[in-house]
């Protein structure tokens, strides 16, 4: 069964290093989502691609994070610089289309900000 | 902000017992999700229930839906350890595109 792959699995960082995240979403799906899981909570949409351009960026904080998904397929997000606030799990999922589909999760890389 | 907001926050229970958790929502949606969290990894995706539909069965679990109500009832039936985990809804706003947003979730422990 395909999988949303996410690497690394765990991040430790120190406060104002510069932090990467990648993503490989499904084969076939154009619609990709990064969240933030902050422990004890659901997670909360950051950013959401549909193909190659970004459709809801609304609770990015953009001064320190940045994203992308240059050909539409894997990608990419970005903290720099890192703050402790940001430790956290960060999901990445996929899915067909961007309305009234199901998404499917990556196993998340988990964020340690020291 | 989150838009979802389950009820209990905690449930244990004894194996063959059955375990109900409850979402409720705020505003018009497209559709409501239930996904399951293993402690530390990724969410997995266990039922998707259309706003026009009321009643959702796969294998032990059952969702209902009530718009009028703006609430959501998981039911997992003759519960295991294997289901313990924490259980979340997201919904997806009748206004967004594709936009999930989750509640706080449920921790479920289901003890032998």
């Amino acid at each position: 069964e395909a999988e949303v792959a996410q690497s690394p699995r765990y991040k430790i960082t120190e406060k104002s290093q510069a932090v990467a995240f990648w993503c490989d979403p499904i084969s076939g799906h154009a619609t990709l989502y990064w969240y933030r899981q902050i422990l004890g909570q659901g997670p909360e949409l950051l950013v959401q691609f549909q193909d190659e351009s970004v459709v809801d960026d609304s609770q990015l904080p953009k001064d320190r994070f940045s994203a992308e998904r240059l050909k539409g397929v894997d990608s990419t997000l970005k903290i720099q610089p890192a703050e402790l606030g940001d430790s956290a799990m960060y999901l990445c999922a996929s899915s067909l289309g961007p309305r009234g589909e199901t998404q499917y999760f990556g196993p998340g890389t988990r964020l340690l900000v020291l | 902000s989150q838009q979802g907001e389950e009820d209990p926050q905690a449930l244990s229970i004894q194996e063959g017992e059955n375990a109900t958790m409850n979402c409720s929502y705020k505003t018009s949606i497209n559709n409501l999700q239930w996904y399951r969290q293993n402690s530390g990894r990724g969410l997995v995706h266990l039922i998707l229930i259309r706003s026009n539909e009321r009643e959702k069965h796969s294998g032990r679990l059952r969702v209902t839906l009530d718009t009028s109500k703006k609430s959501s009832s998981l039911l997992i039936t003759a519960s295991r350890a294997a289901d313990t985990a924490s259980y979340f809804c997201a919904t997806d706003a009748a206004d967004s595109w594709g936009k999930l947003q989750f509640g706080a979730g449920t921790q479920v422990v289901v003890t032998p």
